[in-house]
C-alpha cells in the first residue's frame, strides 16, 4: 500500500525555539494533506489541511502564526511549531489523501515533540 | 456535527477469544468508514476501509461491517492474539475527506 514518511520521528527542544516537521507520501501524490494533534490517551484532533500550492485551512482554536504549514509539492508539507512551548509538546501525525485510489488517507508514522 | 463513539473504552481478554469493537457515528451521510490499528507512540496502521456502498470488508482475522441506516459499525476480530494489542480506532469520512475520529478503543489479549 502506499506509504508517508514523517520525519524526524521524535525530537526534543527547548523552550522558544521551533521545529520543523516533515511529511512526505512516497509513492503518490497528494494534493491534500492532514496534520493531526494527538494528546495522551486521546483521539487524533485535526489541526489543518494543507493543500499543494495554497493557504492551509485551520481548525477552530488553532493558531495559524504557531504552526506553519506549507505544502510546497505534490509529496511534501511541513508543519513548522514556532517558538515552542512545553504545553505543545504532543504527538504530532500527518495523512495524505491518495486521489487516484479509494480516497483513503494513508498516516504517516507521527512525530512526537518534546519541549523542555 | 458528526460524533462518533466507540464501545467499550477498553477491553481486555485471554488469547483466543472473538472480539467485537463497536463505533457508532451520528452523521449518516459519509463517504467512507475507516477502522485504524496504533500501537503506543506510533502512528495509525490502516486496517479496513469500507466504502459507504458496501456492508462489510475483510482481511485476515479482521471483519469490519458497516450498516449506514443505524449510524453504526463493528470491528470483528477471530481467534484474538497478543500481538493484537494495541487501540482501535474507527474514523467517519464525510464528503468533504475530513474525518471525525473516535476516542479508540484499548485493547490487552494476555496470553
Amino acid at each position: 500500500g502506499a506509504v508517508v514518511s514523517q520525519h524526524p520521528s521524535r525530537v526534543i527542544c527547548k523552550s522558544g525555539t521551533s521545529v520543523k516537521i516533515e511529511c512526505r507520501s512516497l509513492d503518490f501524490q497528494a494534493t491534500t494533506m492532514f496534520w493531526y494533534r494527538q494528546f495522551p490517551k486521546q483521539s487524533l484532533m485535526l489541526m489543518a489541511t494543507s493543500n499543494e500550492g495554497s493557504k492551509a485551512t485551520y481548525e477552530q482554536g488553532v493558531e495559524k502564526d504557531k504552526f506553519l504549514i506549507n505544502h510546497a509539492s505534490l509529496t511534501l508539507s511541513t508543519l513548522t511549531v514556532t517558538s515552542a512551548h512545553p504545553e505543545d509538546s504532543s504527538f504530532y501525525i500527518c495523512s495524505a489523501r491518495d486521489q487516484g485510489g479509494q480516497e483513503t488517507q494513508y498516516f504517516g508514522p507521527g512525530t512526537r515533540l518534546l519541549v523542555l | 456535527k458528526q460524533e462518533v463513539t466507540q464501545i467499550p473504552a477498553a477491553l481486555s481478554v485471554p488469547e483466543g477469544e472473538n472480539l467485537v469493537l463497536n463505533c457508532s457515528f451520528t452523521d449518516s451521510a459519509i463517504y467512507n468508514l475507516q477502522w485504524f490499528r496504533q500501537d503506543p507512540g506510533k502512528g495509525l496502521t490502516s486496517l479496513l476501509l469500507i466504502q459507504s456502498s458496501q456492508r462489510e470488508q475483510t482481511s485476515g482475522r479482521l471483519n469490519a461491517s458497516l450498516d449506514k441506516s443505524s449510524g453504526r459499525s463493528t470491528l470483528y476480530i477471530a481467534a484474538s492474539q497478543p500481538g493484537d494489542s494495541a487501540t482501535y480506532l474507527c474514523a467517519v469520512m464525510p464528503g468533504s475527506y475530513i474525518p471525525t475520529f473516535g476516542r479508540g478503543t484499548s485493547l490487552i489479549v494476555h496470553p
